[in-house]
């Protein structure tokens, strides 16, 4: 398998929701990386978890939590999200952090509404 | 703070024609440069690491670190190559951004018939 795949592809949920989202990678990985893309604009690092430790939060707000349980599994907790939150989710995974390339996944694509 | 400066977003030219997607950046360390395109309804790839320097799909492109710029090129472009494009710099200076990925602002390319 060396795909990064992402659940679910489409989201769209209310300001008051708790949602995740899910990432996946089985090509023995061990950094993992949340992006933001807002339409016409390139990604934005949110997260980037090394050997399932936390690594880069790039002061985030809280209402986005992520979690690695396993080397393989990277979410993204969702929780009283506001509208400009809707955006493109990438999920990203290489071999290490550094000077290794990164594989995106395709997206999920969150409307808060 | 590393910057990403791609002037063009939006670059035509006919088939057949060479084309160059112009990327400059500012990072006080010695920084690892990519090109990643994202075609229409696929997922971001890499399509270029300047420290492997390798010719991908007929492109190719060369760090210039007096200039600090890394220019990407293909001598005849096709109609397949219309996509977006975007550098990227990877810090490697250590700190709390060791690893990080910064992408340009992308450059849109359309290659006509």
């Amino acid at each position: 398998d060396t795909e990064v795949t992402q659940t679910p592809k489409h989201l769209v949920m209310g300001m008051t929701n708790k949602k995740s989202l899910k990432c996946e990678q089985h090509m023995g990985h061990r950094a993992m990386y949340w992006y933001k893309q807002k339409a016409k604009k390139p990604p934005e690092l949110m997260f980037v978890y090394s050997y399932e430790k936390l690594s880069i939060n790039e002061s985030v707000p809280s209402r986005f939590s992520p979690e690695c349980p396993n080397s393989s599994l990277l979410n993204l907790h969702l929780h009283a999200l506001q509208p400009e939150d809707s955006a493109l989710y990438l999920c990203a995974s290489s071999f290490g952090q550094i000077s290794y390339e990164q594989y995106f996944g395709p997206g999920t694509r969150l409307t808060v509404t | 703070a590393q910057r990403v400066t791609q002037p063009e977003k939006l670059l035509s030219v006919f088939k057949g024609a060479p084309v160059e997607l112009k990327c400059n950046y500012s990072y006080s360390g010695s920084p690892e440069l990519f090109w990643y395109v994202q075609y229409s309804r696929q997922r971001l790839q890499l399509l270029l690491r300047h420290i492997s320097r390798e010719s991908i799909k007929g492109f190719t492109a060369d760090l210039n670190k007096g200039e600090t710029s890394f220019h990407l090129k293909k001598p005849f472009a096709q109609e397949e190559d219309s996509a977006m494009y975007y550098c990227a710099l990877k810090e490697n200076a250590g700190g709390t951004s060791y690893g990080k990925l910064t992408f340009g602002q992308g450059t849109i390319l359309t290659v006509h018939p």
